[in-house]
């Protein structure tokens, strides 16, 4: 069964610092991977996915990520981050031929100003 | 302007009711999903539903049961309602297609007491 796992529930930056919000997936075939953020009291949007074209994705507000098969990896950055990315950041995975749509636990983060 | 649509944002329910939360989708999406949202534990999958009348159980099912009667709609049944429901259930759908975004409720928040 698939699996993801966000590593830290909590991430405090200075606003201007780098923004890195880990994600670690379990899977025999590489799947479709998602990063979704919830503002305070909405519901989830998308941010960016990763469905096999680039291994560099770029998506919404300058976040980005990486997948790296051999690390079974996809961690979001932001180069600098701002105080309206106060958040909390899901990670998710379904499987290429579609189904399940299946979450991390989430990862709060917090900027400083 | 795309929507999913939680049929009530806040429900107080007693011990013992029987609980449905309606979700309705107007993209013809072919898949729809029922999670619960807690702090710490990120988003949990009830049940998934790829098809009129077809559900799969996710990884939390006991105690719920689903309902997809028209693509459109899709219903979640707590049959016995207890206090260890008290959550935020979240609504989903999305195309058949594994790589395709997931548009959400805004959410029931559900308060046994």
């Amino acid at each position: 069964a698939q699996s993801v796992t966000q590593l830290g529930s909590h991430v405090s930056v200075s606003e201007g610092a780098l923004v890195l919000l880990r994600c670690n997936y379990s899977s025999s075939v590489p799947p479709y991977l998602f990063w979704y953020v919830q503002y305070p009291n909405q519901g989830l949007q998308l941010l960016l996915k990763y469905t096999s074209a680039a291994t560099l994705v770029k998506g919404i507000n300058g976040f980005e990520a990486e997948f790296k098969k051999s690390e079974t990896s996809f961690h979001l950055t932001k180069p600098s981050a701002h105080m309206s990315d106060a958040a909390e950041y899901f990670c998710a995975v379904t499987p290429r031929q579609g189904g399940k749509l299946i979450f991390g636990q989430g990862t709060e983060l917090s900027v400083k100003p | 302007d795309v929507k999913v649509t939680q049929s009530s944002r806040y429900l107080v329910k007693r011990t013992g009711e029987k609980v449905f939360l309606e979700c309705v989708q107007d993209m013809d999406h072919e898949n729809m999903f029922w999670y619960r949202q807690d702090p710490g534990l990120g988003l949990r999958l009830i049940y998934f539903s790829y098809d009129v009348k077809m559900k799969e159980k996710g990884d939390i099912p006991e105690g719920y049961s689903v309902s997809r009667e028209k693509k459109e709609r899709f219903s979640l049944i707590l049959e016995s309602a207890s206090t260890n429901q008290t959550s935020m259930y979240l609504c989903a759908s999305s195309l058949l297609q594994g790589n395709t975004e997931a548009f959400f409720g805004q959410g029931t928040r559900l308060t046994v007491v």
